[in-house]
């Protein structure tokens, strides 16, 4: 069975970092694209990154320069690490992997709180 | 960037009617369209991948249309569970999501 957890976050000052995690099981990370999506409060989806099979990154404009996607084999595990975090940084994030070839998230993580606040 | 538009933005039905959701790309996606359903406080759900295909598991009274631009979620026969916030979704080139349609009794 699949089984996406997500952990690491938290409340965080302006300016600060964290690093979120993405532990997988039932399948391998590196076999999949994975991707964090987060959810501000009250409002809608947003995807933030993507690591594809060969481990090539992609990120929103949002997060761009701040935000840096990684895995783990070892570990099976997908890392965000958020940097230069601001208030609009917000969020429930969620991992999720696309298992087939049209780009759907099969999979969802139950998501992981981050709070950026003084 | 691929901007998506879901209409509408807020819907109220009954249990037994049917319900059609709307969303429009700004540019092709061809028929890299999904849809998800979200309860308050969970992970978003798969219901429809490929614009129209049913993900496993999901009951039949969900089916999806369109290609192109255009799609459509159509749910029949609501019934109480039914009763969430809905996106959809393009992954034509990298992610974007509508804004969601929120689904009231």
């Amino acid at each position: 069975e699949v089984q996406l957890v997500e952990s690491g976050g938290g409340l965080i000052p302006p300016g600060g970092s964290l690093r979120l995690s993405c532990a997988a099981s039932g399948f391998t990370v590196s076999s999949n694209y994975m991707s964090w999506v987060r959810q501000a409060p009250g409002k809608g989806l947003e995807w933030v990154s993507v690591i594809y099979k060969d481990g090539t990154p992609y990120y929103a404009d949002s997060v761009k320069g701040r935000f840096t996607i990684s895995r783990d084999t070892s570990k099976n595990t997908v890392f965000l690490q958020t940097n230069s975090l601001r208030a609009e940084d917000t969020a429930v994030y969620y991992c999720a992997t696309e298992v087939g070839v049209t780009g759907q998230f099969d999979n969802w993580g139950q998501g992981t709180l981050v709070t950026v606040s003084s | 960037d691929i901007q998506m538009t879901q209409s509408p933005s807020s819907l109220s039905a009954s249990v037994g009617d049917r319900v059609t959701i709307t969303c429009r790309a700004s540019q092709s996606v061809s028929t890299y369209l999904s849809w998800y359903q979200q309860k308050p406080g969970k992970a978003p759900k798969l219901l429809i991948y490929a614009a129209s295909s049913l993900q496993n598991g999901v009951p039949s009274r969900f089916s999806g249309s369109g290609s192109g631009t255009d799609f459509n979620l159509t749910i029949i026969s609501l019934q109480p569970e039914d009763f969430a916030t809905y996106y959809c979704h393009q992954s034509q080139n990298t992610h974007t999501f509508g804004q969601g349609t929120k689904l009231e009794i």
